[in-house]
């Protein structure tokens, strides 16, 4: 079974430029997570999507992330503009439905 | 206070050493309990799952949860070098795909 794949890899950006990340989780996953790792700390929810509706995004900075799950499959997270702070790892995960969450290897985001 | 304190180590111990590792929490809600190990570089990956109090145990891996105390922890036995990883525990409020509450992850290091 395939695993939960995300790209890019890696991304360096300058502070207020954009950037994209991509994630298509495990098939016939429903749940979706987007979680953000500052160096040093546990992963952070960001956004929690059931099928291709938000279930939660009390933590995303909506003034500079956004995302969609656009036919209840991939997503995309976006930041725009990014901020110095924005430098972690942004890993994806998808669920059955349990709290057996897999993730993905993540992007590892460095802002200058 | 963070809802989920974990002591981040490092932690280093012989091969063959019986490690603990251990997480305590706040939220009086949270029902399951995970344990993720998250090798450098890669994503977490899920290691044990338990529901409410009591032990778990899985091959050389023994997870403890006491709701009394808000503690819990992870005892890996006979240790190895390819158990070096950062360990992450995690907490939930229910299942079916609810947000997970991470703390800030022990490193270990087992040495040859």
């Amino acid at each position: 079974e395939a695993g939960v794949a995300q790209s890019p890899r890696y991304k360096i950006i300058e502070k207020r430029q954009s950037v994209a990340f991509w994630c298509n989780p495990i098939s016939g996953h429903a749940t979706l997570y987007w979680y953000q790792q500052i160096l040093g700390q546990g992963p952070k929810l960001l956004i929690q999507f059931q099928n291709n509706g938000v279930v939660d995004d009390s933590q995303l900075p909506k003034d500079r992330f956004s995302a969609e799950r656009l036919k209840g499959v991939d997503s995309t997270l976006k930041i725009q503009p990014a901020k110095l702070e924005d430098s972690a790892v942004y890993l994806c995960a998808s669920s059955f439905g349990g709290s057996d969450q897999y993730f993905g290897p993540g992007t590892r985001l460095l802002v200058l | 206070q963070k809802e989920v304190e974990q002591d981040p180590g490092p932690l280093s111990v012989p091969e063959g050493a019986i490690v603990s590792l251990n997480c305590t929490y706040s939220n009086s809600a949270f029902q399951y309990f995970m344990w993720y190990r998250q090798y450098s570089r890669k994503g977490p990956e899920l290691l044990m799952y338990t529901y409410s109090s009591g032990n778990k145990e899985d091959g050389r891996f023994t997870a403890q949860v006491d709701k009394s105390s808000k503690y819990i922890s992870l005892f890996i036995r006979d240790s190895q070098p390819s158990d070096s990883a950062t360990y992450l525990c995690a907490m939930s409020e229910g299942g079916g795909g609810n947000k997970l509450t991470f703390g800030t992850g022990t490193q270990l290091k087992v040495e040859l």
